[in-house]
């Protein structure tokens, strides 16, 4: 069984570099085309921020895109997501998911990881 | 890109059927059968429902349907019970290759 993991600060200084881990577990990272990262504000409905394939290529959403970089690592496993100039906006549950058994949709969700964003 | 349009609630008695729509244009929902809907619990990842529009992942009740019609997606879930009280999001694959969610909807059992 396939689980996710993510992983890293919880508190972010405004104008800083929001940095996170997913830790694969359970199963290879090569052994699934795409891996996302999805963020939900408190109180409001998810966004989705970008994905990577195994190859490294990556999809960004449009209002994210100047800042989100994300990475692969195929020697730990794990999948990475740089967010740059942060604000307030920018808190939220960050959440990392991939299709696993199927395409095109998310059926496995790490459990999330409160990131805030305050002097 | 923009939310998909969801209602913020709908609710039903138990054993009722209650149907959510998701509204979206022909470069997302009406142009790719890549519709998703997700359950989420307070405090809890969402859960995958629904898939390519309508297809149930293995352990989801079968009272849980999807369907499409043009730009609007909807999810139905039949014989309601207390437990399926909870949000509830679509998503879609879209055009320029990402993911758009819904605005999301809150299912209330009386």
């Amino acid at each position: 069984q396939v689980q996710l993991q993510e992983s890293g600060p919880g508190l972010v200084k405004p104008s800083g570099t929001l940095s996170l881990t997913c830790a694969v577990s359970g199963g290879s990272i090569s052994g699934t085309n795409w891996w996302s990262w999805v963020r939900q504000p408190p109180g409001k409905g998810p966004e989705w921020i970008g994905e990577i394939h195994r190859s490294g290529s990556t999809n960004y959403n449009p209002s994210l895109k100047s800042r989100v970089t994300i990475s692969i690592d195929k020697s730990k496993n794990q999948f990475s997501l740089n967010l740059s100039s942060v604000t307030a906006a920018d808190t939220a549950v960050y959440y990392c998911a991939s299709g696993i058994t199927r395409g095109w949709t998310f059926d496995y969700w790490g459990q999330g990881t409160l990131v805030i964003v305050s002097s | 890109q923009s939310a998909l349009t969801q209602p913020a609630s709908v609710s039903g008695s138990p054993g009722q059927s209650i149907t959510i729509s998701c509204t979206g244009t022909s470069s997302d929902v009406g142009g790719y059968n890549y519709v998703s809907w997700y359950q989420q619990n307070p405090g809890k990842a969402p859960k995958l429902m629904i898939c390519g529009v309508s297809y149930r992942p293995s352990g989801v009740s079968n009272r849980f349907s999807g369907s499409k019609s043009g730009n609007t997606a909807s999810l139905t879930i039949s014989g309601l019970q207390a437990e399926d009280e909870a949000d509830y999001y679509c998503s879609s694959y879209t055009s320029i290759n990402t993911y758009v969610f819904g605005s999301g909807t809150k299912v209330t059992v009386l």
